[in-house]
């Protein structure tokens, strides 16, 4: 059963503090994504990947980073550079380009 | 220049009233598409629309996309309670997609 896999559900982070979230895909999607949810609001992209070890900022890079090893994983740390980081997250992926993209449950992170 | 505008952010109706949400770009869009998430859940594609004039209907969901390549819209005909949440348009940009604010739609009780 194909689909993308996001973990943890639910994720405490304390100050100071960097966690990582997890997104694993087995749709043999190039491109993945990562967007930050605040309640009410819309999607913003955090970075993308179109290709295997490349990887590019969204329009809220700061505090986050990534890394795009294996095809099938994208994961994302929150560093505690990013004073800000209960938010809802979630993963997509995607043929490359604009094409419509699949959505994993997403993880939601709050501060301890 | 990029942004996509979506409208209303709310909009309330009665079970079996009608629903739309408008979606406006100032240039021209190569591709809109259309995303469904309810409430506590992910966004799931609904549809893409690629041509001028472009008219999609899926059950009672009916996409259109305006001549001018400049706006795009989602009817709901006869709302029924599995139609809340809230309906997102996008549009292609490059390689990601640039996102409308959504629009909520809540049944009144």
């Amino acid at each position: 059963d194909g689909g993308i896999t996001q973990s943890p559900k639910y994720l405490f982070r304390k100050e100071g503090q960097n966690v990582t979230l997890s997104c694993e895909q087995n749709l043999n999607h190039d491109a993945m994504y990562w967007y930050r949810q605040d309640p009410g609001q819309g999607l913003r992209l955090i970075y993308y990947s179109q290709i295997v070890n490349d990887f590019q900022k969204g329009d809220i890079a700061e505090g986050y980073s990534v890394s795009r090893e294996k095809k099938e994983s994208f994961p994302l740390t929150v560093t505690s550079a990013q004073k800000n980081p209960t938010a809802f997250y979630l993963c997509a992926s995607g043929p490359q380009g604009p094409q419509p993209q699949h959505f994993g449950d997403g993880t939601r992170l709050s501060i301890l | 220049g990029q942004q996509v505008m979506q409208i209303p952010q709310y909009q309330h109706v009665q079970e079996g009233e009608d629903f739309t949400t408008y979606c406006n770009s100032s240039t021209t869009l190569s591709n809109i598409q259309w995303y469904k998430q309810r409430p506590g859940g992910h966004p799931v594609f609904l549809i893409q629309l690629v041509k001028s004039g472009e008219v999609k209907k899926q059950k009672r969901l009916t996409f259109q996309f305006g001549e001018a390549k400049k706006n795009s819209s989602l009817h709901i005909t006869a709302t029924q309670t599995t139609d809340v949440g809230t309906y997102f348009c996008a549009r292609g940009s490059n390689y990601q997609l640039i996102w409308g604010a959504g629009t909520k739609l809540i049944i009144k009780p």
